[in-house]
């Protein structure tokens, strides 16, 4: 299957601090999605990219679609507490077998009050 | 809201035992979708669904079977349980056209020993 690999794997920042996280494939996407996953819950989309080169804003957090359509880029700005969690990126090439979303392993974001 | 509903949160299972993993939703969506997470691994697609009647399988769907008899119930059976599908499973639902857009389960950690 395809392999997304996510990076750094763990951050641990101090509260008011930016955060920027990216994730890279092996394949072209056409479909970049950002997710947060909070222990014991499944995860739940923060922003939805589908154009190459796009940079989509939810609040403090903005995301950008590769121009290469294999990586995408989320930062966090002004980092606070509720911030701490999961970010997990997806990749999914639209027009193709539905269901065929790839995720990766994720970025554990710590953030010290 | 209830959104995306999973029975049971927890389960252990003793090797060769069969069990049925329980996913309901509340949105009228057509897709569905049963993926795995193992520790420090990306979410894993087992089966999907594009609507009644209609199921597919996904990466990794070796030891399970689904059905999709409504719009709103998805199941996940386990037949002969064996440790290497100790897991966390999340159910997930999509509307419309797949996107990647997911909304997800809170999730059934299931314990093979």
């Amino acid at each position: 299957g395809q392999q997304l690999n996510q990076s750094p794997q763990s951050m641990f920042i101090q509260e008011g601090e930016d955060v920027s996280m990216n994730c890279t494939s092996s394949s072209i996407f056409n479909t970049w999605l950002w997710y947060k996953q909070d222990p014991g819950e499944g995860p739940v989309l923060l922003i939805a990219l589908y154009k190459a080169g796009e940079l989509t804003s939810n609040g403090r957090l903005t995301a950008q679609f590769g121009i290469t359509r294999k990586d995408s880029f989320l930062n966090i700005s002004a980092s606070i507490p509720s911030d701490v969690g999961i970010y997990v990126c997806a990749g999914a090439v639209r027009g193709s077998t539905l269901g065929r979303l790839y995720f990766g392993r994720g970025t554990q974001l710590t953030v010290w009050p | 809201n209830a959104g995306v509903t999973q029975t049971p949160k927890f389960r252990i299972l003793k090797i060769g035992q069969s069990m049925t993993l329980q996913c309901a939703q509340d949105m009228n969506h057509n897709y569905m979708y049963w993926y795995r997470q193992d520790p420090g691994m990306g979410l894993k697609l087992i089966y999907y669904s594009v609507g009644a009647g209609i199921t597919d399988k996904g990466e990794v769907p070796n030891g399970y079977n689904v059905s999709r008899s409504t719009t709103e119930d998805f199941p996940l059976r386990l037949e002969l349980a064996a440790p290497s599908q100790t897991s966390v499973y999340f159910c997930a639902s999509s509307p419309g056209r797949a996107t990647g857009e997911l909304f997800f389960g809170e999730g059934s950690r299931l314990t093979v020993l």
